[in-house]
């Protein structure tokens, strides 16, 4: 099984800084079959970004991704009041198809 | 506009069998995709359980293919769980979703808003 690890667990910024959030995998994601999704509270989570980089139909470009291999960034170029959520990673290269932990991101 | 809408028990009893289903609008369900099951915990996060094909092609996370089956109904217009055996861990939100594509391993782009199962006695 290959196991997610998002870094950090919670990200403290303000509206209109630039957001990073880190990927990490147990072993190479082939094909770069790595999604990231956004929740918000009550809410299922949203699809943002599938193969890697590729913006899910409706995403704002500020949302982008990049990376390769066993690492993966997810970064918001802007942050939106809406922005402020809970972040996870997927992997669909291997099955089992897993999540990583989430990574928080607060308004500071 | 696509719409999935899960449908569950509430609670259940441990050791009994949870039956869950998704409805889906129109005849979306028939279309060339994947449908699929996943359920979140605070403690274990967002778990994949299992997914369908239109055509009824299934597809099983090994941590739960003892205990689980998936099936759809596409002239009912959705698609089932069953879980055995249930114990307090299987206390979770159960999602169902859909994944982008006809390819068995493709990320999830409509979702379900979810049904939160307890498992007590």
């Amino acid at each position: 099984e290959i196991v997610l690890t998002q870094s950090p667990g919670t990200l403290s910024l303000s509206p209109g800084e630039r957001a990073t959030l880190s990927c990490r995998a147990s072993q190479s994601v082939i094909g770069n079959y790595l999604a990231w999704y956004q929740q918000k509270p009550g809410q299922a989570p949203r699809l943002l970004i599938y193969g890697a980089s590729n913006r899910a139909t409706g995403i704002p470009d500020r949302f982008s991704g990049s990376g390769s291999g066993a690492d993966f960034t997810l970064t918001i170029s802007r942050l939106e009041p809406e922005d402020f959520a809970v972040y996870f990673c997927q992997q669909y290269d291997g099955s089992p198809w897993t999540f990583g932990q989430g990574t928080k991101v607060a308004i500071k | 506009q696509v719409q999935m809408q899960e449908s569950g028990p509430g609670l259940v009893k441990p050791s009994e069998t949870l039956s869950l289903t998704c409805a889906v609008s129109f005849s979306a369900i028939s279309s060339p995709h994947y449908w699929g099951w996943i359920r979140q915990t605070p403690g274990r996060g967002l778990e994949w359980i299992a997914s369908v094909y239109h055509t009824g092609t299934t597809f099983y996370n090994p941590s739960f293919e003892s205990r689980v089956t998936i099936s759809i109904d596409t002239s009912k217009r959705h698609f089932s769980l069953n879980l055995t055996s249930v114990t307090a861990s299987d206390t979770a939100l159960y999602y169902c979703a859909r994944q982008r594509s006809e390819w068995y391993n493709d990320a999830y782009d409509l979702w379900g808003q979810g049904t939160m199962v307890i498992v007590s006695s």
